[in-house]
């Protein structure tokens, strides 16, 4: 079983739509990441948080860590957001900042 | 992002030769990191650097070896290139540990 679960794998929205990706993971965390590949192939960082919520613009980032459990929302979605989302963990209690990888959302929003 | 440049961009090479990816950083990050990408299994860590001369293995780290002679580039080799090897290359860095990694654009290596 992977340490980092992602789900749903593909996610296809109509524009303006509310979009939610789960991210639970199994082993213990210092921090959870989000991360946005574009179709191009670029890598951006999202959010990266260790409690509670973060909010970016229409992108909301939430976790849990007694649930083991975090969740991105995107409001008002648009074409533009249509990319792959991957949730990262940092396993806790280690003194790099090695990232364990979900495999990914999928996320296409049409017009 | 972060002024991280990995060259070259793109390679195709024969199965047994000796490649070597650069990943090249202007912000005078400590941590620098090599991942490979590929279908099914998203980003895994192949090796790591947390200074100057100072690396570690990461998850899928045999057939490769890397370098860092200075704070801004860190070297990936395969000694001989193999098929398994084809993937996309990305390198990130960061300035400590509890900060967000910056990715480089990537490099796309197919060995033939």
């Amino acid at each position: 079983k992977n340490e980092v679960e992602q789900s749903p794998q593909n996610l296809t929205a109509q524009e303006g739509e509310f979009i939610t990706i789960n991210c639970s993971y199994s082993v213990g965390i210092s921090a959870l990441h989000w991360l946005q590949q574009h179709p191009g192939g670029g890598i951006v960082s999202l959010f990266m948080l260790s409690s509670g919520k973060k909010k970016h613009g229409r992108l909301i980032a939430t976790i849990n860590i007694q649930e083991k459990h975090s969740s991105l929302h995107i409001t008002a979605s648009h074409p533009r957001d249509s990319a792959v989302y991957i949730c990262a963990v940092i396993r806790g209690g280690g003194s790099q900042g090695n990232l364990i990888f979900g495999k990914g959302t999928k996320l296409s929003v049409k017009p | 992002d972060a002024g991280i440049t990995q060259s070259p961009r793109h390679k195709v090479t024969e199965t047994g030769t000796p490649v070597t990816l650069r990943c090249h950083q202007t912000e005078n990050h400590r941590y620098m990191y090599w991942y490979r990408q590929d279908p099914g299994h998203g980003l895994r860590l192949i090796h790591y650097s947390y200074g100057v001369k100072d690396t570690d293995k990461g998850e899928v780290s045999d057939g490769y070896s890397v370098s860092r002679s200075k704070t801004e580039d860190f070297l990936l080799t395969l000694e001989s290139a193999t098929s398994s090897q084809t993937s996309v290359y990305f390198c990130a860095t960061h300035r400590e540990v509890n900060q967000p990694q910056h990715f480089g654009d990537g490099t796309r290596l197919s060995i033939l």
